[in-house]
């Protein structure tokens, strides 16, 4: 079956840096998303990824090996409002996304 | 980046009615929209995807006949929810891509049903 694990909750502190992991099992492989969500609104993107490697946009950056079904997201110089839930997705041989349950991220004065 | 608009961003209604949501793609052609579905607290579920011109395709589990959906242009996909009842109270997105299948996903602001 299709499966995408990612930690419930997360606490990290204001100024510091965070690792969200994230692993899949899918049919076929066509690119991995991460999302940011806050409470109450739509998902945004933030990141896409279908070669293996680390991918770095500001602040985030996000990385893929197809080898091991892994990826994680990393959020430097953390500020409050990215007190959010980070959902994983990858996207199967049929260009469906599997979405993940999301990472809840609680940033700490 | 492209904009997807989702209307209304709130409804509240009566059991037993209909309630229609639109996604308008602004900037872009969108061949493909997605429907989801968010109860709280959980991830998002794919409810079906529209596809301009032709019937929509649904996820295992959603009711065809209680979720309608319609794609009739490039720019405007619409889910009706027919007879609602409370249990359909939940937090509904669209989303669309702007070229090919593996381009970027572009959300609609989201529509928070009510069923009362």
């Amino acid at each position: 079956g299709q499966n995408i694990d990612q930690p419930t909750e997360m606490t990290a502190t204001e100024g510091a840096i965070v690792q969200i992991n994230c692993t899949y099992q899918t049919s076929g492989f066509n690119g991995l998303f991460w999302y940011q969500q806050h409470a109450g609104e739509a998902p945004t993107f933030l990141s896409y990824n279908v070669l293996d490697g680390l991918e770095e946009k500001g602040r985030f950056s996000s990385f893929l090996s197809r080898s091991k079904g892994y990826s994680y997201l990393l959020l430097k110089e953390l500020q409050m409002k990215d007190s959010a839930s980070y959902l994983c997705a990858a996207m199967d041989s049929n260009y469906q996304l599997i979405w993940g349950a999301g990472t809840k991220l609680i940033i700490k004065p | 980046g492209a904009v997807v608009s989702q209307h209304p961003s709130r409804v509240i209604c009566k059991s037993g009615t209909s309630v229609k949501i639109e996604c308008r793609s602004l900037d872009f052609q969108a061949t493909t929209m997605f429907w989801y579905r968010q109860f709280p607290k959980q991830s998002l579920m794919l409810m079906a995807t529209s596809n301009e011109g032709s019937k929509a395709t649904y996820e295992q589990g959603v009711e065809k006949d209680k979720f309608l959906i319609n794609h009739a242009s490039l720019t405007l996909s619409t889910l009706t929810v027919t007879s609602a009842h409370p249990e359909d109270s939940s937090f509904y997105i669209c989303s669309a891509r702007e070229s090919g299948d593996t381009g970027e996903l572009f959300f609609g602001e989201g529509s928070r049903l009510t069923v009362l």
